[in-house]
């Protein structure tokens, strides 16, 4: 099993829509989880931290469910400039982070 | 402020060659890495450094060398290039090694014939 595990998609969704993706994690000691955003042919960039309690950046909301080893991000009101690649990474305290491959999601007009 | 600066940004080399991957930060961060992306791979770390005389291997070490003698660089050499290693190459920094803020630089694209 992946230490880190995304759909792939691709998600292809109407600009408003929204959009939830998951990604599992197979190690129960990992204590910091994040995503990032990759536009085509660039570098990852952090989007933001997952807190325990669930966190929200204007439109995007990431989730932590500790039990089940997963984590979300939900994008609301999508507009043309989410389509990218969103990684979840994950590490636990004194080991290098772990990215997953990633979900590319496309927002069409 | 430069960030995390990566050259080249592409890369031709022949089977065989040997080249040096360049990264340099200046954000006085300690900790640094390297990792290639693939298509259907994501991001694999080759090496790391959690500071200056310090380095270990990630996932994917063989095949490259890195050393850092400074905080600021970081070097990644491939001794004897193959076709294999072509990839995007990025460079990663952080404050803390393990606490999951890295910076990256842009990207290096190299292609091994």
């Amino acid at each position: 099993r992946k230490e880190v595990e995304q759909d792939p998609g691709p998600f292809n969704v109407p600009e408003g829509a929204t959009v939830a993706f998951n990604c599992t994690y197979s190690n129960s000691a990992s204590q910091s989880f994040f995503w990032y955003r990759q536009d085509c042919r660039k570098e990852p960039k952090l989007l933001m931290s997952v807190y325990s309690s669930g966190n929200e950046d204007g439109r995007f909301t990431a989730q932590l469910n500790r039990a089940s080893q997963y984590i979300s991000l939900l994008i609301r009101d999508s507009k043309l400039s989410d389509s990218a690649t969103y990684l979840c990474v994950v590490n636990q305290a004194g080991t290098a982070l772990i990215f997953g491959k990633g979900t590319t999601l496309s927002v069409s007009s | 402020n430069a960030g995390v600066t990566q050259t080249p940004k592409f890369q031709v080399l022949k089977t065989g060659q040997s080249m040096t991957l360049q990264c340099a930060q200046d954000m006085n961060h300690e900790y640094m890495s390297w990792y290639r992306q693939d298509p259907g791979m994501g991001l694999r770390l080759i090496h790391y450094s959690v500071g200056a005389g310090i380095t270990d291997q990630g996932e994917v070490p063989n095949g490259y060398n890195v050393s850092r003698s400074t905080t600021e660089d970081f070097p990644l050499r491939l001794l004897s290039a193959a076709p294999s290693q072509t990839s995007v190459y990025f460079c990663a920094s952080s404050y803390e090694w393990d606490k999951g803020v890295l910076f990256f630089g842009e990207g290096s694209r190299l292609t091994v014939l």
